[in-house]
């Protein structure tokens, strides 16, 4: 068990709402990352972060922000959730700082389904 | 920027059969090479992992792994499927030094009785 929590676990929201996804560590690892996972597309960055306050953008992340206020959590916001962002969306975190290049710790993932 | 291509979607053998999974790559830089696993339902672990080194990677539940510079490959082969074996395979790399880590598309592996 990596120390891993996404929540919600399941969220249904309608078009045009906000939504925020939630991931929290207790590892206390500087790297943190989102990806969504959709058949046919594997898993695609969003987002990820290498530290509080430090994020940048992943392969897919239009209509997506994040923030990392502090090391344990890192959040992802859907401004105006659409139909598209339908998704299993994945945290991650990386061992990077304590040597373990690259390996990545996968949260249970949170299901978005957008109506 | 890097980019992964996994070759099949779909990977269907039979118990006990020797399978090989596709990978390449696409960087101008040196890179680190992954193998994840999903089992239904599950999220992704890491199977195993190039950064360095030989060539020939082994990792957890007999799989291996072979980094080929000259053919930007990291394809993920085991000499005798089993049943348990079904899952989604994802290869990820890394370019070295840097913090992005890109996944393919995945191949499922569906092994027949």
């Amino acid at each position: 068990d990596a120390g891993i929590t996404q929540s919600p676990r399941h969220k249904v929201t309608e078009t045009g709402t906000p939504v925020t996804l939630r991931c929290h560590q207790t590892e206390n690892h500087r790297y943190m990352y989102w990806y969504r996972q959709d058949p046919g597309h594997g898993l695609r960055l969003i987002h990820y972060s290498y530290g509080v306050k430090d994020t940048d953008k992943g392969e897919v992340s239009d209509g997506y922000s994040v923030s990392r206020s502090k090391t344990e959590d890192f959040l992802l916001t859907l401004e105006s959730a659409t139909s598209s962002q339908t998704s299993v969306y994945f945290c991650a975190i990386s061992a990077r700082d304590r040597g373990q290049t690259g390996e990545l710790f996968f949260g249970e993932g949170s299901r978005l389904t957008v109506l | 920027a890097q980019s992964v291509t996994q070759l099949d979607s779909q990977v269907p053998v039979f118990e006990e059969a020797p399978v090989e999974l596709r990978c390449n790559y696409s960087s101008s830089v040196s890179v680190y090479l992954f193998w994840y696993v999903q089992y239904p339902n599950q999220g992704l672990q890491l199977l195993l992992k190039y950064l360095s080194g030989s060539t020939l990677v082994k990792g957890i539940n007999g799989f291996e792994a072979e980094f080929n510079k000259s053919q930007t490959s990291f394809h993920l082969r085991k000499p005798s499927v089993h049943i348990s074996d079904t899952a989604e395979y994802f290869c990820a790399v890394s370019v070295r030094g840097h913090d992005k880590i890109i996944f393919g598309k995945g191949t499922r592996l569906h092994i027949l009785p």
